[in-house]
């Protein structure tokens, strides 16, 4: 089974509009962190957003904010007032504690903004 | 500060030479990852260590390949004989514990 879900493979949002790129995933152990990397063109993995699971609220950083449904199992990014720089692939990813570093990641949603 | 400093950027190379790709972690990071990745299979783990000591290797394909990490600020993945399935792009990433990985800018390998 898929540890990490991403069901959208191609968003397209117009430029300054607010897109939400969905993310689910699976796991039994209670502690873990759920990331979002961003990957342009130019093929650099971009850190974005970090949410523990024991974090009270949904992270923020910037134009970037994580909806963080734990009883769902979601972790979905929302990125505000989209800009031209922002098309990219975007990917979630998983890391369950228990010691491990390891990040799973899920196969990613190709995001266009339109002018 | 510097990043994740990998090397080369692109390798063009035939089916049965060694491939050899390098990397500099960020400095004062504790863990050191080597990810592939491919349009097939997305991007995957291969091996990552912590303290210059691998701790999972279980991503790593087959005998063909390699890692190591003989101190703190370098690392190498060695593939031998490489084959053309082996086409990728392989990442670099560090981190402190429990951090966000910092990612190199990739190496290209394209095996003919």
């Amino acid at each position: 089974a898929q540890k990490i879900t991403q069901t959208q493979p191609g968003m397209f949002v117009q430029e300054k509009e607010a897109v939400t790129l969905d993310c689910t995933y699976d796991t039994s152990d209670p502690s873990y962190g759920l990331f979002w990397y961003k990957q342009p063109s130019s093929g650099e993995m971009i850190f974005l957003i970090y949410q523990g699971s024991y974090d009270q609220q949904n992270a923020t950083e910037g134009r970037y904010s994580l909806n963080f449904q734990k009883a769902r199992k979601s972790a979905n990014l929302v990125i505000s007032a989209s800009q031209l720089g922002d098309s990219a692939m975007y990917f979630c990813a998983m890391r369950e504690q228990g010691g491990s570093e390891k990040l799973v990641f899920g196969k990613g949603t190709k995001l266009t903004v339109n002018p | 500060d510097a990043g994740v400093i990998q090397s080369p950027r692109h390798e063009v190379t035939e089916m049965g030479q060694e491939v050899t790709l390098r990397c500099k972690p960020i400095s004062g990071h504790d863990y050191l990852f080597w990810y592939r990745q491919t349009m097939m299979r997305g991007l995957e783990l291969l091996i990552y260590f912590n303290n210059n000591v691998p701790i999972d290797d279980s991503g790593m394909p087959e005998d063909r390949f390699s890692a190591k990490m003989p101190n703190a600020s370098f690392s190498t993945l060695k593939i031998q004989p490489s084959e053309p399935r082996d086409s990728a792009v392989y990442f670099c990433a560090s981190s402190r514990p429990y951090n966000e990985q910092f990612f190199g800018p990739g190496t290209r390998l394209t095996v003919l």
